[in-house]
């Protein structure tokens, strides 16, 4: 069946240091990798995708890395400030239908 | 844009009675869904539409109805609360095929059935 599932459920990081937070999923035919922030009280936001035959992909101060041999995602945040501190979400879902599949998350909380 | 606007925020409800969560997109997506969350998890999917009149089941389905009547209203319909419905729901919506991953999310209902 699908999954998609997380290492850890808690990172906490200094300020101003990188982040990194990884994802492991099960099903090699999505179409997308997707991550997800969520902060306290709001819905999920999108952060930054990944097509299936990618490897590698940057925003703004994010970076997402797919290792498809080992069926691996990670969400690298650069500089990381109080205002990342929420709970991320990777995710997979297909072209071809409006199902997302979450993993259960990872809180990241940011040192001072 | 108001974007993904979810109706009510809260609602407390008693074992057995019916409502209805309110969904509305305003940005002409194809694709709408529902998720729930409950606490220290992540989101399941228990109903979606890739368009008007088109319906399909998630993960979660049980106990919960939806149609899709209009391209820019998704209701969600609990038939008989359980105390095991009591959890935060979320509506979604997306372009549709081809153009993308980007969900984006309404504000959620918390939704507690006593």
């Amino acid at each position: 069946g699908e999954s998609v599932g997380l290492h850890l459920p808690t990172l906490s990081v200094q300020e101003g240091d990188n982040s990194i937070i990884n994802c492991a999923y099960s099903n090699s035919a999505s179409d997308y990798f997707i991550w997800y922030k969520q902060e306290s009280g709001k819905g999920p936001q999108f952060i930054i995708d990944i097509r299936s035959n990618m490897d590698k992909r940057q925003g703004q101060r994010v970076t997402v890395l797919l290792n498809k041999t080992v069926k691996h995602l990670s969400l690298q945040i650069a500089a990381t400030q109080p205002g990342d501190s929420a709970v991320y979400f990777c995710a997979e879902n297909h072209s071809s239908a409006s199902k997302i599949i979450f993993g259960s998350g990872t809180r990241l909380s940011i040192r001072p | 844009n108001a974007g993904v606007t979810q109706t009510p925020k809260f609602q407390v409800l008693k074992t057995g009675q019916s409502m209805t969560l309110q969904c509305a997109q305003d940005m002409n997506h194809e694709y709408m869904s529902w998720y729930r969350q409950d606490p220290g998890m992540g989101l399941r999917l228990i109903h979606y539409s890739v368009g008007a009149g088109i319906t399909d089941q998630g993960e979660v389905p049980n106990g919960y109805n939806v149609s899709r009547s209009t391209t820019e209203d998704f209701p969600l319909r609990l038939l008989s609360a359980a105390p095991s419905q009591t959890s935060v729901y979320f509506c979604a919506s997306s372009y549709g095929e081809g153009r993308g991953s980007e969900a984006f999310f309404g504000q959620g209902t918390r939704l507690t059935v006593v």
